[in-house]
């Protein structure tokens, strides 16, 4: 595996069910980020982590619970989604103190019936 | 806050041309900028980084520029193809690394 993986690709959740997302990357990095991308909307940043360390917290609903293990690896607890939480969600990584350049995972399609 | 503008929405060219895609930022206060490539459904494929001192960076058919104290940047693609069809993302970085993007250009390309 090379690069940025994310699991499921695809993922349908009831209101009610508790999933998660799983990303990996295999780049050697220690920033791993999460995005949301709704339809017609632009890609926004929801959380990002350094060296294992929550730095960033867009404001984003306390239904979303990021918990990072290491620096390969980031998740995205799911619980009581609504709706409107269907999205297309990209992780990222990057290398703290390096050029800063992202590399974006090929994502997970999340439907909240 | 950051705020990135993308002009044209959408782009529909035949084979061949030269094409200018446009980014503009209103903070000024940035590390780097990114330009990337989405296909339908897909994640998104980096194309070019810019740092903040740089004026421009190329990868084969691909240049971007920056011009960092008026907040803007553009990425031209020499000799379109079919192949570049897809979404253009632009995204300044600030502090932290955090990129904010822009709502993007879709790119046709018929052959």
């Amino acid at each position: 595996e090379t690069g940025v993986t994310q699991t499921p690709r695809h993922l349908v959740m009831g209101m009610t069910n508790k999933k998660s997302l799983k990303c990996e990357q295999h780049l050697g990095h220690n920033a791993m980020y999460w995005y949301k991308q709704s339809a017609k909307k632009p890609l926004e940043l929801m959380f990002v982590y350094n060296f294992k360390e929550q730095t960033e917290n867009n404001s984003v609903p306390s239904r979303f619970s990021p918990e990072c293990p290491n620096s390969s690896h980031l998740f995205l607890h799911l619980h009581t989604l609504q709706p409107e939480d269907s999205a297309l969600y990209l992780c990222a990584s990057s290398q703290e103190g390096g050029s800063g350049e992202q590399f974006f995972g090929p994502g997970t399609r999340l439907t909240v019936l | 806050k950051q705020e990135v503008t993308q002009i044209p929405a959408a782009l529909s060219v035949p084979e061949g041309e030269n094409l200018v895609l446009n980014c503009s930022f209103t903070d000024s206060a940035i590390y780097n900028l990114q330009w990337f490539r989405q296909d339908p459904g897909k994640g998104l494929t980096s194309l070019l980084l810019i740092q903040s001192s740089q004026r421009e960076q190329t990868s084969g058919r691909l240049n971007a520029s920056l011009d960092k104290s008026s907040g803007r940047s553009t990425l031209y693609i020499a000799a379109s193809q079919p192949g570049d069809s897809a979404t253009y993302l632009c995204a300044p970085g600030g502090y932290g690394n955090k990129l904010v993007f822009g709502a993007g250009t879709i790119l046709r390309v018929k052959s």
